[in-house]
């Protein structure tokens, strides 16, 4: 499975938008991209996905570059309930979605 | 509704012993996952189930990990001999069923985990 890239950590001031990149330059033309975030103590929740488009939900929006091997994952609005570790993941939407999670980014809100 | 629930939620072990770890997935979800987390990492896949049968078990680290789904829906990860290498936090996500439509979604929903220390 392609590989991604994410920063480690970032931060953010409650109520502002937080951008948080990832990087697949190596991603294939049936990869989808996929987040999921993980706040603490509690397992992985799935927060969106796309293939090439951009996509809103009412959680996020995604941004996939035009090569698609970059996205950023936007929250529009961050509250102190958003922080949490987000995973950018790649993989193919036929069968089986197994889930190959990096280290992903830890986000903080700032009050 | 309910979500994915496992049990226990935490489970202290020796060295050597056998444990069992419980999954009780969305009712009506035929696809099941296990997933490993140790501290600092991302989860780690382990097994996959669609329905009864384990349709993709490559995740599993050695022959010390088993699983079983025998009626397709609750699931059992069995570990044998456990080591102190062991200790992680084991999460269960299931899924709806494939969809017919080629490029179909299907959402894992996971559980809370069940933390495994192995002393």
């Amino acid at each position: 499975d392609a590989k991604t890239t994410q920063p480690n950590s970032m931060e953010s001031n409650e109520e502002e938008p937080v951008h948080l990149p990832c990087n697949h330059s190596t991603i294939s033309g049936t990869d989808y991209i996929h987040w999921y975030r993980q706040l603490p103590s509690q397992g992985p929740e799935y927060v969106i996905h796309g293939l090439t488009s951009n996509v809103n939900n009412r959680m996020a929006s995604l941004a996939i570059a035009e090569d698609r091997k970059s996205s950023t994952l936007i929250l529009h609005r961050a509250t102190l309930r958003d922080a949490a570790v987000y995973y950018c993941i790649l993989s193919r939407l036929t069968g089986a979605n197994n889930l190959f999670f990096g280290t992903g980014t830890r986000l903080t809100v700032i009050p | 509704g309910a979500g994915v629930s496992q049990t226990p939620s935490n489970k202290v072990t020796e060295k050597g012993k056998y444990v069992e770890l419980r999954c009780d997935p969305i009712s009506g979800h035929t696809a099941l996952y296990w997933y490993r987390q140790s501290l600092g990492q991302g989860p780690e896949f382990l097994i996959y189930f669609q329905g009864t049968g384990a349709a993709d078990d490559s995740g599993l680290p050695n022959d010390r990990f088993f699983a079983v789904r025998p009626e397709g829906s609750v699931s059992t990860l069995k570990i044998q001999r456990t080591e102190r290498g062991d200790s992680a936090v084991y999460l269960c996500a299931s899924s709806q069923p494939s969809g017919r439509a080629k490029h179909s979604y299907n959402e894992q929903f996971f559980g809370p985990g069940t933390r495994l220390t192995v002393l």
